[in-house]
């Protein structure tokens, strides 16, 4: 069975700091695929950053970057010079794959993320 | 390029009466789930559906559920004679298959809050 566990139920930081949100998961799959959704306070689910297994290149994006380490099953989110807007919660997800078709999405329990000026 | 839509955004209803919650999946996608988020929790799948196929309904109650997306028009979640326990947000999320790397990732419509009075 799959299992993300995103330890970090809640996380206060001041503007411009760094902070690391962590994703630990658990599949049986060889092939899977990991995504990071945001979801601010108005209620809808942003697609943030998708990756596959095979892919353990760690990729950044603006003030974003994703650590994946294969070793640990981790998949953790960094957000570098906080801002007010990025308060949110923050979930990571799990996909195993499926040949030629999709696959439902086991979530982390989200991570509360809140930048205070 | 209209993303997912989902409608209606709030729907409020009595114990025992009828939900029922649609959702267009993007433009060229094929598949949609449906996930639900009780209060303070995170996100957990329901149904995937194919055009005129149900493909997996692990997540879906026994009872008083069903989910259909039919060849013409939205996907339908109903919850028929709905209790108080069913108050949450329902999200419906569409993807494609990409020939390159298999599944795509899933792109959520802005969900329905269902409150039962």
């Amino acid at each position: 069975a799959q299992k993300v566990t995103q330890a970090q139920t809640e996380i206060s930081v001041v503007e411009k700091e760094d902070v690391t949100l962590d994703c630990v998961y658990e599949t049986r799959d060889t092939t899977y695929y990991l995504f990071w959704y945001k979801q601010p306070p108005s209620g809808e689910l942003v697609f943030l950053i998708r990756r596959n297994s095979f892919d353990e290149q760690n990729e950044i994006s603006g003030r974003y970057s994703w650590n994946f380490q294969k070793s640990t099953s981790s998949f953790n989110f960094t957000i570098t010079a906080s801002q007010v807007v990025d308060s949110a919660v923050y979930f990571c997800a799990l996909s195993e794959s499926r040949v030629a078709s999709g696959s439902r999405l086991t979530f982390g329990e989200g991570t509360q993320l809140t930048v205070n000026p | 390029n209209a993303g997912v839509m989902q409608n209606p955004r709030h729907l409020v209803r009595r114990r025992g009466q009828e939900a029922r919650l649609r959702c267009s999946p993007m433009k060229g996608h094929s598949h949609v789930y449906w996930y639900r988020q009780l209060p303070e929790e995170g996100l957990k799948f329901m149904v995937y559906l194919q055009k005129e196929n149900i493909i997996d309904e692990s997540g879906m109650p026994k009872e008083r559920f069903s989910a259909e997306f039919p060849k013409e028009g939205p996907s339908i979640l109903r919850i028929q004679q709905v209790v108080r326990g069913d108050s949450a947000a329902y999200f419906c999320a569409s993807s494609h298959l990409d020939g390159g790397r298999g599944i795509s990732e899933q792109f959520f419509g802005p969900g329905t809050r269902l409150t039962v009075l």
